[in-house]
């Protein structure tokens, strides 16, 4: 079965700019997650859907950052406006609904 | 509030070696723990999910131990080879089914 695939790979923003990025889970799989990856430290969750609802989104700067997945399948994850410390890679992860999370590649942001 | 901790931050062993990483957490009340692996410019891949009822998982030359009292776990790798280079994260899993990650053990193994 195919993988979650994420897009961009990388992405190179001035800070104050504004970034998009994509996440296609498993087929099937009702679960995402979209985790903030800062170099040097563990994964932290930014947000979790189970299909097109937010389960927890606790730790999602909302004044900046903004997540959706409309039909319950691919996802968004926008940072408007991007600061310094917004430099991570930013993964995602879908599971059928709950146990073993399946992750994709991850988009390496930079900002300067 | 949970915290996981992982020591030593980072490892290098000659090829063929023995080796175990460790993780410990704070808190005993988890649903499981899981140990992944993380190579550059690639996502997470799991390794091994040890229930919070079992005591140790196996996968062809890794062995995942688990003791809830004391709150630790650890990875055991035989014989090891360079390709087991990478980065080993564990996990666990709360009672909220959020899972709290270490922040990772960089393992390099030296042909």
């Amino acid at each position: 079965e195919a993988g979650v695939a994420q897009s961009p790979r990388y992405k190179i923003i001035e800070k104050r700019q504004s970034v998009a990025f994509w996440c296609n889970p498993i087929s099937g799989h009702a679960t995402l997650y979209w985790y903030q990856q800062i170099l040097g430290q563990g994964p932290k969750l930014l947000i979790q859907f189970q299909n097109n609802g937010v389960v927890d989104d606790s730790q999602l700067p909302k004044d900046r950052f903004s997540a959706e997945r409309l039909k319950g399948v691919d996802s968004t994850l926008k940072i408007q406006p991007a600061k310094l410390e917004d430099s991570a890679v930013y993964l995602c992860a879908s599971t059928r609904s709950g146990g073993v999370p399946y992750f994709g590649p991850g988009t390496r942001l930079t900002v300067l | 509030k949970q915290e996981v901790t992982q020591i030593p931050a980072a490892l290098s062993v000659p090829e063929g070696e023995n080796l175990v990483l460790n993780c410990s957490f704070t808190d005993s009340a988890i649903y499981n723990l899981q140990w992944f692996r993380q190579d550059p410019g690639k996502g997470l891949t799991s390794l091994l999910l040890i229930q919070s009822s079992q005591r140790e998982q196996t996968s062809g030359r890794l062995n995942a131990s688990l003791d809830k009292s004391s709150g630790r776990s650890t990875l055991y790798i035989a014989a090891s080879q360079p390709g087991d280079s990478a980065t080993y994260l564990c996990a666990v899993e709360d009672s909220n089914y959020q899972l709290i990650w270490g922040a990772g053990t960089k393992l390099i193994i030296k042909p």
